[in-house]
Parts: C-alpha cells; structure tokens; sequence
C-alpha cells in the first residue's frame, strides 16, 4: 500500500524557517516524480514545487521561488521541503504528492498544517 | 501560465442526479496532462481521472471525463452520497495549475 506521511508542522513566526520531510513507503521513491501542493484554510489546492527522479530537475511556483527548496533523498525514501523567509500567506496544509501517469497527482499524504504568524 | 477556471462554482444537485462540472483552459491544454480530483470535507484530493478521459485506480465508472484543448468535462452519471465534495481539475502544460474548483452539494 502506497503510504505518504508528512512531518508535523507547526507555528512559525514571520520570517522564519521550517523543513517539512515526507516518508514514502509502499513504492520504490526514486521511480517517481514527487509534488508539494498547499491548500490555505477553506482555499483550493495550489501546486507548490517539484523534483525529479534523481533531484537533478526541480521546480517552483512563482510564490514560493527563492525561498522554498525541495529535496529527496531516495535512499531513505524521504521527501523535503525546505521553507525559508515564511509569510503569513504561506499558511497551508501542505501535502506530500507522488506524480502518477502523464503528470497527474495519483497519491497524497494526509497533510501538515502549517501556521505563520506572530 | 494557463490558467484553469471552473464553472459552476457551486452545484446542487440530489442523490442519483447526472452531474456535469466544467473547466476551461485559457488556453490550450495537451489533454494528455489534463487531471480531475476529488476532496471530501477534512480528508486529502483522490485522484479521478488522468490524461482528460482515463479513470485512476479504483474509481468507479459512474465517473468519466472528456474534452481537448481549452474545454474539458466530468460528468458523474449518477451521484452517490459520497459524491458530495468539491473537484478540483489541474493541467501541466509547463508548469502545475488547478482550477479553483467546483462545490457539488446536496439540494
């Protein structure tokens, strides 16, 4: 069974730092695309970043580009999502998503939720 | 970057009722990289259907999309109480975009 399972997000002041990190289970990580998407509090989905197989291609939403980093090591089956210089408009819950077949979304974690504020 | 809008914003529509969502592209999409979700209130998006018309695993056939280039469609033959949820329908065409959904509640 295909399991994606987001770290604990959390509280973080404006301006500040936090890694998300994703294990994957059920599936060989380095045969898949892997996604972050956010959905903001009673908002829709909104694509966040992207990587490769490998990690050697990524990329970003405008909103997010200098300041977010995604990562993955595949020899432990790990996902990141390194967040710097966090805004109040970065407040989401922030999904772990494997790419499926011709570039869909085809598995989800279960979401972290993560609040910037004072 | 394309941008993907979805009409209704909100339907209501009773248990066994056709349902038919709708999402234009401003401009044209592969329908190859065309997708549709579902979100039920507190739980994470399930995958539909991929490459505009293909049901993801598990789905059932009441479910089924088409449409190319710039207009795209579900349609739920007959709606289930579990249907009940808001659908999202996302392109790569470059980069990721979803549409900014469409709520199918109970009338």
């Amino acid at each position: 069974e295909v399991q994606l399972v987001e770290s604990e997000g959390g509280l973080v002041q404006p301006g500040g730092s936090l890694r998300l990190s994703c294990a994957a289970s059920g599936f060989t990580l380095s045969n898949y695309w892997m996604h972050w998407v956010r959905q903001a509090p009673g908002k829709g989905l909104v694509w966040v970043s992207f990587i490769n197989y490998d990690g050697s291609t990524t990329n970003y939403a405008d909103s997010v580009k200098g300041r977010f980093t995604i990562s993955r090591d595949n020899a432990k089956n790990t996902l990141y999502l390194q967040m710097n210089s966090l805004r109040a408009e970065d407040t989401a819950v922030y999904y772990c998503v494997r790419g499926g077949a011709l570039r869909s979304l085809d598995y989800w974690g279960q979401g972290t939720l993560v609040t910037v504020s004072s | 970057e394309i941008v993907l809008t979805q009409s209704p914003g909100t339907l209501s529509s009773s248990p066994g009722e056709r349902a038919t969502l709708s999402c234009r592209a401003s401009q044209s999409v592969s329908s190859s990289y065309l997708a549709w979700y579902q979100q039920r209130p507190g739980q994470a998006p399930r995958l539909l259907i991929y490459g505009a018309s293909s049901r993801a695993t598990g789905i059932p056939d009441r479910f089924s999309g088409s449409g190319s280039e710039t207009d795209f469609t579900l349609t739920i033959s007959r709606l289930e109480p579990e249907d009940f949820a808001v659908y999202y329908c996302q392109q790569n065409t470059g980069s990721w975009t979803f549409g900014q959904g469409t709520k199918v509640e109970i009338k």
